[in-house]
């Protein structure tokens, strides 16, 4: 049984248009991440959240955005998408903070036309 | 700060070989470590993780990985590679207190028949 859910697996959106990615997961996991990994590269980690409380790295761009309205949901919010977002998105969960496994979901592959 | 090297992005065996993928380490404290697998178009799944005790540790899929505290080392093998062991393999450590993954750059493994 899938237990890290994305949706939908491939997204095809236009250049500038909003686009929406999401996650779910049956976990009842405190934390959840979402990865940026483009071809070939390692995944890179864009934010998480720990329950309610966001987390940015720093060098996410501004252009991405995340909701978790509750522990079962989050999301993913790309406002203007460019040419150089396209990339496979990995929603991750872990119980814990720090020194625990990650269930990661199948991704979404987003490419921008 | 924790890091990890991945020593080769690309091996190829024959079916039947020993696989030997190479991860070192670098960390300030003692490090979680831990090896993924990703399929094509596909999410990252555990094979296998190393937090405390015993330093070899078994996997799903026949594959194995021995903690060498002395050599910083984390290599992942297994003693007979099947076709079906084609994909990226990433090897991660855990970012301390911190606690996101810190992934290498992965290793495409092959397996020629």
């Amino acid at each position: 049984d899938a237990m890290v859910i994305q949706n939908p697996r491939y997204q095809v959106t236009q250049f500038g248009k909003p686009v929406t990615l999401s996650c779910s997961q049956t976990l009842n996991h405190n934390v959840m991440y979402w990865y940026q990994q483009k071809s070939s590269q390692a995944p890179k980690l864009l934010f998480h959240y720990y329950d309610k409380d966001f987390n940015n790295e720093a060098d996410t761009p501004d252009n991405f955005q995340s909701r978790r309205p509750n522990t079962s949901f989050c999301f993913l919010d790309i406002r203007s998408p460019g040419l150089g977002d396209a990339a496979m998105y990995l929603c991750a969960t872990s119980s814990a903070w720090g020194n625990t496994e990650a269930f990661f979901g199948q991704g979404t592959r987003l490419t921008v036309v | 700060a924790q890091s990890v090297t991945q020593l080769g992005s690309h091996v190829s065996v024959s079916e039947g070989a020993l696989v030997l993928l190479r991860c070192n380490y670098s960390s300030s404290v003692p490090p979680y470590l831990f090896w993924y697998v990703q399929y094509p178009n596909q999410g990252l799944q555990l094979l296998l993780k190393y937090t405390t005790g015993a330093t070899l540790v078994k996997g799903i899929n026949g594959f194995e990985a021995e903690f060498k505290k002395s050599e910083t080392s984390f290599h992942l093998t297994k003693p007979s590679a099947h076709m079906s062991d084609a994909a990226e393999y990433f090897c991660a450590v855990n970012k301390g207190s911190q606690g996101n993954l810190i992934f290498g750059k992965g290793t495409k493994l092959s397996v020629k028949p």
